[in-house]
Formats: C-alpha cells, structure tokens, sequence
C-alpha cells in the first residue's frame, strides 16, 4: 500500500537527452510537491501544485517542466539533461497547502545520474 | 526570516544508549517544527511535529521532542538507541505559507555501534 510512489527509482541517462519521472499518491491529498536532494542531502524545493494549480515555482531552469494531469498525479519532464541535474528527486503530497501544520509524505525517491 | 541549525552533522552512539539530536531555530513568529527521519535509500518519513500544544512531543518509534523557546531549541532524543534507528534525521521549520515556507536543516547522520 505505498502511500506515494514514483518510477523509475533509478535513472542513468547522457548529456542532451530529456527524460520523465512520475509521480502517484493515494493519500486523497490535496497538494503536490517535487523536491530535489543534492550529494550533501540538501533538500530544495522545486514546484509545488494544488489540485492541479501551480502554485510554486522555485528558480529552476525552465528545462523543468512539471505536469498534473489530476491531483492525484505529478509528473516531472526534464529536457537536455545537464551533469548538474544529477541528484535524488523527491515527490511528496500533503493534505493543504500549508506548511504550517500539514506534513509531507515523500516517495521513495528517483535517483537521476547524467553521464 | 526563520532558519534551522542542526548542530551535529554526524552522531555516534551505542545501541540501547540514549540518543539526542540537537536542532535550534530562529523564527520572527511562533513557528510550527517538524522531525523527519530519511532511511537510506528511502524518502523523508514524519517523526513528530510540534504546532504550538504541548511542547513535549511524542513521535514514532519511540522518539520525542522538547519545544523550549526560551532556548529556541527543538532537540530530539529517545531513550535507548536500535540498530533501526541508523539514518540521516532532518529539522524542518516553518512559519506558515507553503512549501516556500519550509525551511529544512543540513541533517544529522546517525550511527549506531553494535
């Protein structure tokens, strides 16, 4: 009964290619969210969607392109993969939108290695 | 402006020792504060949250947190350490808003000696 998962766990692609990375939670959750997680377990957040609204868009190269097709899914797009994309990426969902009192649930995570 | 020091990047106790985290926060309104713990290879699990009830936490697994501010501290401790217990514990503040309001520690690695 995985609460949110994501495919694929891991990823090994090259320079220049565009790849997805999805996103399902069944917690009936509200908000969606991707994070990314650097070699020193930096936690960053990059977009955050409630029922299918964007509602943050951190400073993230536009070569990121996330999609919600329902609440209950977030998909992240990458085109031209960078060695700099490399790092763990993390979907989560949480209740609201509010981070003051509405924790997140996390996937397990995609582990993306550009070459 | 609010931020989050977790002051050891790297914990090492025994197994059945007692366990402290250490997290101190700065915040300019009253904060809510979260554990979470991140196994290896797995994603951030909720410990406990501390949203302005009682300061003394209970969370999973045996763990709890103390609000003090007057210390502006939120460490997190338990008993008796198991071997379970090794992994990578992140303090998370937020002062409300979205997740743009999170503001995540560097974590603190804990191991556990046999």
């Amino acid at each position: 009964d995985t609460a949110v998962s994501q495919t694929p766990k891991y990823l090994v692609t090259q320079m220049g290619n565009d790849k997805s990375i999805k996103c399902e939670q069944n917690l009936g959750h509200d908000t969606m969210y991707w994070y990314k997680q650097d070699s020193k377990k930096f936690l960053k957040i990059m977009f955050s969607y409630n029922n299918k609204e964007l509602i943050i868009n951190e400073t993230v190269p536009n070569r990121f392109s996330p999609k919600s097709p329902d609440k209950a899914h977030l998909n992240l797009h990458i085109n031209s993969l960078e060695l700099g994309d490399s790092a763990v990426y993390f979907c989560a969902s949480s209740q609201s939108p509010s981070s003051y009192n509405s924790p997140l649930h996390f996937g397990n995570g995609t582990r993306l290695t550009v070459t | 402006a609010q931020s989050v020091t977790q002051l050891d990047s790297h914990v090492s106790v025994s197994e059945g020792t007692p366990v402290l985290l250490r997290c101190n926060y700065s915040s300019s309104y009253s904060p809510s504060l979260f554990w979470y713990v991140q196994h290896p290879n797995k994603g951030l699990q909720l410990l406990l949250k501390y949203t302005s009830a009682a300061t003394l936490v209970k969370g999973i697994n045996g763990f709890e947190a103390e609000f003090k501010k007057s210390e502006t501290s939120f460490h997190l401790t338990k008993p008796s350490a198991h071997m379970s217990d090794a992994a990578e514990y992140f303090c998370v503040v937020s002062e409300g808003g979205g997740a743009d309001g999170l503001t995540f520690g560097k974590g603190t690695h804990l191991i556990i000696q046999p």
